[in-house]
């Protein structure tokens, strides 16, 4: 099974328009995470999660909303899509503490035409 | 502000050989640090994590050192496959109560057979 799952795996769509992203865990993780890898496959967080509650907001657009409904899926909504969005976007999960590896999902690349 | 750099960039080596990938950070006070492989394609798989007060973590061929105080960690590779192949990413946690990763620029290794 599946630790870290996202759907969908790739999204191509319109500059404007407005998409979503699932991230489920089943590992029983406390926190979870969105990482956006830009086209030079530099890794940064965006939002983090802690049982349902943010604690991480990175400075992000306002256009990206995370939603937590409960602490194992983080779905991230993206309004007005624009072409700097076209990035492959990671969810990952971890115990909480600072001393607990985090593990990834496989990612969703997001291509803005 | 903490920055994170990765030598080399791209590593060609045969198979066999043993090969050492390097980390750096410019901010000593961190938590713990984290070597992942990226396949492409994929996401990230966690292959060590040293606490800040370890030297270093061992997993079958793969050594990882961690040096705080000059803000450097290394990945030793023993034996190198064509299937070790990937892009190696190190990422430390700084202290506080968040769990929250910054990401090197990665290695692209490629062992040919």
């Amino acid at each position: 099974d599946t630790a870290v799952s996202q759907t969908p795996k790739y999204l191509v769509t319109q500059m404007g328009n407005d998409k979503s992203i699932k991230c489920e865990q089943n590992l029983g993780h406390d926190t979870m995470y969105w990482y956006k890898q830009d086209s030079k496959k530099f890794l940064k967080i965006m939002f983090s999660y802690n049982n349902k509650e943010l604690i991480i907001n990175e400075t992000v657009p306002n256009r990206f909303s995370p939603k937590s409904p409960d602490k194992a899926h983080l779905n991230l909504h993206i309004n007005s899509l624009e072409l700097g969005d076209s990035a492959v976007y990671f969810c990952a999960s971890s115990q909480a503490g600072g001393n607990q590896p985090q593990h990834f999902g496989d990612g969703t690349r997001l291509s803005i035409l | 502000k903490q920055e994170v750099t990765q030598i080399p960039a791209a590593l060609s080596v045969p198979e066999g050989e043993n090969l050492v990938l390097n980390c750096s950070f410019t901010d000593s006070a961190i938590y713990n640090l984290q070597w992942f492989r990226q396949d492409p394609g994929k996401g990230l798989t966690s292959l060590l994590l040293i606490q800040s007060s370890q030297r270093e973590q061992t997993s079958g061929r793969l050594n990882a050192s961690l040096d705080k105080s000059s803000g450097r960690s290394t990945l030793y590779i023993a034996a190198s496959q064509p299937g070790d192949s990937a892009t190696y990413l190190c990422a430390v946690r700084r202290g506080g109560a968040t769990n929250k990763l910054i990401f090197g620029t990665g290695t692209l290794l490629a062992v040919q057979p």
